[in-house]
């Protein structure tokens, strides 16, 4: 389709195990953008690209958290060595770019820690 | 850096009432505002946005909201509700100096038949 493509829409591992969650934003966004929303909460910024720039990491929680772009399109945010309070919605979004341009969401990823 | 309150958290209104959802924000620069809604088991859909011009912007859905500088607000409002409105809205700030979006909490309207 042609909106921002989230997989896998739901992923339930042990914890300690590393997990790698795929965005595949709209064809020609140079924006791409990492959230993670906790159930009643709005969503939290974890990290953005322009391009495969990562402009801004200062929402990631701690260094098990990493993401990359490395061809400007598909973008993986990885979490190393999970615990059970990295379960949440993880949700990406991407844009036009630049802050009047509406970003446009995925359906997330729900992450599941046991 | 920018910010979003939404003081209410839910909003209960019966069909075909008027409803209103408020968000203030703060800022010390221009802002971006808009307003997402979020149906149960999906991603964000964009309701409206105000970028500059006027204060009164309409949305998608019978839904419109208006930028107060002077009260930091931009709250939502629909003359009349359907049962199909029942969602989790969020408000959100960005502005002209980056990329970054601010969301608030939410609010959850459910519309009572």
């Amino acid at each position: 389709g042609a909106g921002v493509s989230q997989s896998p829409r739901y992923k339930v591992t042990k914890r300690g195990q590393d997990v790698a969650l795929r965005c595949d934003p709209i064809s020609g966004h140079v924006s791409l953008y990492w959230y993670r929303q906790a159930l009643g909460q709005g969503p939290e910024f974890l990290t953005y690209f322009n391009y495969e720039a990562q402009q801004d990491k200062s929402g990631l929680p701690n260094d098990r958290f990493s993401a990359e772009r490395p061809e400007g399109s598909i973008s993986t945010l990885t979490i190393q060595r999970t615990e059970q309070r990295d379960s949440a919605m993880y949700r990406c979004a991407s844009s036009l770019g630049g802050g009047n341009q509406p970003q446009h969401f995925g359906d997330g990823t729900r992450l599941s820690i046991l | 850096a920018q910010s979003v309150t939404q003081l209410d958290s839910q909003v209960p209104v019966f069909e075909e009432a008027p409803v209103e959802l408020r968000c203030n924000y703060s800022s010390s620069v221009s802002v971006y505002l808009f307003w997402y809604v979020q149906y149960p088991n999906q991603g964000l859909q964009l309701l409206l946005k105000y970028l500059s011009g006027s204060t009164l912007v309409k949305g998608i859905n019978g839904f419109e909201a208006e930028f107060n500088k002077s009260q930091t607000s931009f709250h939502l409002r629909k003359p009349s509700v359907h049962i199909s409105d029942t969602a989790e809205y969020f408000c959100a700030v960005s502005s002209n100096t980056g990329n970054q979006f601010y969301f608030g909490t939410g609010t959850s309207l459910t519309v009572i038949p």
